[in-house]
């Protein structure tokens, strides 16, 4: 089944304490993007990859890394979390053509609450 | 800049009709409409590219006015199943590689 996953879907963690979050996708798709959800701000970007290796900055970038080794995975970084990053955070992906935009494909999420 | 979307909210009784604005500051390449549903991840609805052009599918249309900077969604005759909340993403270049979504639309249908 073609699909994104992430992991964990749920987690509760402590300021300053470093923590990944996983992104993997099966559809050998050469784009893969981070948002974060927070109520009434919608989805903002906050790394996105066009190819492995390409990585670049979104609009809310701040305490965040990202890396692409792998076409399939694409891991979210937060090597020092605070409160404010307390959100609801979506993995997607996405086939690339030239000039050409196309659908994304959303994992199902993952929920972090940073006490 | 995030784009504008109106109404922040609507409800609506199955059978109406319902238009979803999107509305940016900045020139646009590109317009895509998401929709979620409470608890999931977003689903891709539409894309619209530079060109002014008008796209649906079943009872779910948009146009887009590049000269504008604008977008519309147009859900007719609105089924239970067409509640959560909408989102419009914005691309200002033909690149493929940032989006930015608005706050979103929540669409309540009921019986």
């Amino acid at each position: 089944e073609a699909q994104v996953t992430q992991n964990p879907r749920y987690l509760i963690t402590v300021t300053g304490k470093k923590l990944t979050v996983t992104c993997s996708q099966n559809m050998n798709h050469e784009y893969m993007s981070w948002y974060r959800q927070d109520p009434g701000l919608g989805l903002r970007q906050i790394y996105y990859s066009m190819n492995v290796e390409v990585t670049d900055k979104g609009d809310v970038p701040e305490g965040y890394k990202v890396s692409r080794k792998e076409k399939r995975n694409f891991p979210l970084i937060l090597e020092s979390p605070s409160p404010n990053q307390t959100s609801l955070y979506f993995c997607a992906s996405s086939p690339r053509l030239a000039e050409t935009y196309n659908e994304q494909f959303f994992g199902p999420g993952t929920r972090l609450t940073v006490l | 800049q995030q784009p504008v979307q109106s109404p922040q909210a609507v409800i609506l009784r199955e059978g109406e009709d319902a238009v979803i604005n999107c509305s940016s500051s900045k020139a646009l390449y590109s317009v895509h409409w998401y929709r979620q549903k409470h608890g999931e991840a977003p689903v891709f609805l539409m894309i619209l590219l530079k060109g002014g052009e008008q796209k649906g599918h079943d009872k779910i249309s948009a146009s887009f006015n590049e000269k504008k900077q604008q977008s519309s969604l147009y859900l007719t005759a609105s089924q239970l199943s067409y509640s959560g909340t909408y989102f419009c993403g914005t691309g200002s270049n033909n690149a493929g590689n940032m989006l930015t979504f608005g706050g979103g639309t929540r669409l309540m249908v009921k019986p």
